[in-house]
């Protein structure tokens, strides 16, 4: 079946820096990913459309500066939180579409900020 | 029986009786729907779907109805297992070209052994 790997799994960084978060297609090709971020206890909210080879579409609230999107082949998209903070400390997931409507997700990443 | 926490919903169910689990989706326009289980620290996990010209639908153990002249979804499960103790989320897809799909609050399943 259709397989959406994300990496890492988990991360820990210092106020301030950035981390970049990578969502692959394994057996298929995605010309759109999307990207949520769920607090604990709490639903996924959507962030940003990816779109492969043009500029991703944000979601109302989002900062697009502070949460860099790049899309550059059908199999890749990642996402960079820059200058991050500890309210950015979240669980970041990632989903395609290897067929019509259905989505696939990957196993999500958890950002703590120290 | 079935309580509201912090933030998410709790259905506490004994193992072996059937679950149902409600969702009041959003937008009028929404055709398609998605029913997803996740469980801790891993990403959604596919259940069931059902479009909107659809009312019922049914899989192994699972069924979901969809009313949409109350905007309402449910998902059934039936002779709940300890391993269906987990969160679950519905979800829409709006009828338009951006393919989002958006997510509902979520309930929480616990199931009593």
């Amino acid at each position: 079946g259709a397989v959406v790997s994300q990496h890492p799994s988990w991360v820990i960084c210092k106020s301030g820096t950035s981390v970049k978060i990578e969502c692959r297609s394994l057996d298929f090709q995605a010309t759109t990913m999307f990207w949520y971020r769920q607090f604990p206890k709490q639903s996924l909210m959507l962030m940003a459309t990816s779109n492969e080879g043009s500029k991703a579409t944000y979601e109302q609230g989002v900062e697009k500066d502070k949460f860099l999107i790049n899309h550059a082949s059908l199999t890749l998209s990642t996402l960079t939180v820059t200058s991050a903070h500890p309210e950015d400390s979240s669980f970041y997931i990632c989903s395609a579409m290897p067929q019509g409507p259905r989505y696939t997700f990957g196993s999500g990443t958890r950002l703590t900020v120290v | 029986g079935e309580s509201v926490g912090l933030h998410l919903p709790t259905l506490s169910v004994q193992e072996g009786d059937n679950s149902i689990i409600n969702c009041a989706y959003s937008n009028s326009a929404s055709d398609y729907f998605i029913w997803y289980k996740q469980e801790s620290g891993k990403g959604p996990q596919f259940i069931i779907d059902i479009r909107s010209n659809m009312d019922k639908r049914q899989g192994q153990r699972v069924t979901v109805l969809l009313n949409k002249t109350v905007k309402h979804l449910s998902l059934q499960i039936a002779a709940t297992q300890p391993g269906d103790s987990a969160v679950y989320f519905c979800a829409e897809n709006l009828r338009d070209s951006s393919y989002k799909l958006i997510f509902g609050s979520g309930t929480r399943l616990l199931v009593r052994p």
